[in-house]
């Protein structure tokens, strides 16, 4: 079974600080990593599909790195919002076949 | 509007009751997946489908049944239900691309008793 890990498990921060949270993910067969955003009683929603290493992608004042060699990708929030509240979920998916989550991590910002 | 749909979204039943989630997407996607959510372990992979007529087993396929004979429609079947599968459960479909994302059905609360 793959093993996808997220640190921290949770993450308690002041409105308008800067943050940051590590997905590990195996580094053979790597076809693409995904970032989740997931608010209570809703649908986990798209941040970003990385494939490439080296990508950076940014959506507003988040943004993600991805290194696919020693298989990790940081997540980071700039100026946290309490809107930002939510579990953050990475998901590695191999070639062709499953995608394997993480157990998340969990942000609570407070104003 | 482009959606993942999943009824019911809350079940109540008996152990042993069969019963089918049905998941329906609008968008031609040609993947498609469940997942099973409990607290503390993320989301974990039930079943995923490539195409029309082609399924394969997630990481807790036990206790499941899926088919895919329309590339809209993924129902999940729980043959004999028990306890343990009390769970929250998200269909999910995206294109088969990897820089594809999933888009999430809103969820099935089931209880079994």
């Amino acid at each position: 079974i793959l093993n996808v890990e997220q640190s921290p498990q949770s993450l308690h921060v002041q409105e308008g600080d800067s943050t940051n949270f590590t997905c590990s993910f195996p580094s053979s067969n790597f076809y693409a990593l995904h970032w989740y955003r997931w608010e209570t009683a809703k649908s986990p929603e798209a941040l970003f599909v990385m494939t490439l290493n080296g990508d950076e992608k940014k959506k507003g004042r988040i943004s993600a790195t991805l290194n696919t060699k020693e298989g990790y990708s940081y997540l980071y929030i700039k100026g946290s919002q309490p809107e930002d509240s939510a579990t953050y979920l990475c998901a590695f998916r191999e070639y062709g076949n499953k995608l394997v989550f993480g157990a998340g991590t969990i942000l609570r910002v407070k104003s | 509007e482009a959606q993942v749909t999943q009824n019911p979204r809350y079940l109540i039943t008996v152990t042993g009751k069969k019963l089918t989630v049905t998941c329906s997407q609008n968008m031609n996607h040609e993947y498609m997946s469940w997942y099973r959510q409990d607290p503390g372990l993320g989301l974990r992979q039930i079943y995923y489908s490539m195409n029309v007529e082609v399924t394969d087993k997630g990481d807790v396929p036990e206790g499941y049944k899926v088919s895919r004979k329309e590339k809209r429609n993924f129902p999940l079947i729980l043959e004999s239900p028990s306890p343990n599968q009390t769970s929250l459960y998200f269909c999910a479909s995206s294109l088969e691309n990897r820089k594809e994302t999933q888009y999430f059905g809103p969820g099935t609360r089931l209880l079994v008793l």
